[in-house]
């Protein structure tokens, strides 16, 4: 079946313009996380979804970013007012969500962001 | 607070040798799941074995291996007969298995596998 989509997978902008990213989870997982992953770095969790609400946000960096997800499934982080420190690969990730414990998260292949 | 430590940036291995990736971890929580993801040059995060906290017996998946030793905190990822294609960096997670369960990854150790 088809996996976690992320689009674009490039997308190189100028400092200070707005960008939106895209995530399409796999069909029928209900949890959807945002992480981001610097140079050299491991991965930074961002915002979690259960359906199209959103219990945990505390990784947001700034109020520049936000997120969203609609009927359940396709999720937009967007970046207003780009910086420079927000170049980095944004991974998606989508699982199914188990009262006693979870399932393992499967990751799409990320949106390379280089802000200039 | 979670934390996962992993002190090998970097590991060389031979083709064919088994090798061991080291991670540590700190929660205070009472049930949790560990995980170890690949991430080859390509970018995309690949899981590849999964240990809960109260599982009695270690994780095994083909060729991988998780070497759990709750009292020490430790979830070692073990990698049998090496292939060219495990050159990859591999991270250490970890998330508690209630409520919110976003995942708190290491920094990662590169594996290269030389023929």
């Amino acid at each position: 079946g088809a996996g976690v989509s992320q689009s674009p997978s490039n997308k190189v902008t100028e400092k200070g313009k707005d960008v939106e990213l895209r995530c399409d989870p796999i069909s029928g997982h209900t949890a959807l996380y945002w992480y981001r992953q610097s140079l050299g770095q491991g991965l930074e969790f961002l915002i979690y979804f259960q359906g199209n609400s959103a219990p945990d946000k505390s990784g947001l960096p700034s109020d520049r970013f936000s997120a969203e997800r609609t009927g359940g499934s396709v999720s937009t982080l967007t970046i207003q007012r780009t910086q420079q420190e927000d170049s980095a690969v944004y991974l998606c990730a989508s699982s199914l969500v188990h009262r006693q414990g979870g399932y393992e998260q499967y990751f799409g292949p990320g949106t390379r962001l280089t802000v200039t | 607070a979670q934390k996962i430590t992993q002190t090998q940036p970097g590991m060389f291995v031979q083709e064919k040798e088994a090798v061991t990736l080291d991670c540590t971890y700190d929660t205070s929580d009472q049930s949790y799941g560990l995980f170890w993801y690949k991430q080859p040059s390509s970018g995309e995060m690949i899981f590849l074995i999964y240990q809960g906290s109260y599982d009695e017996q270690n994780a095994t998946e083909g060729r991988y291996s998780l070497n759990f030793q709750k009292a020490r905190k430790s979830a070692n990822l073990v990698i049998s007969a090496s292939q060219l294609g495990d050159s990859a960096m591999y991270f250490c997670a970890m998330r508690p298995n209630t409520g919110f369960q976003k995942l708190v990854f290491g920094t990662g150790t590169r594996l290269l596998v030389s023929p």
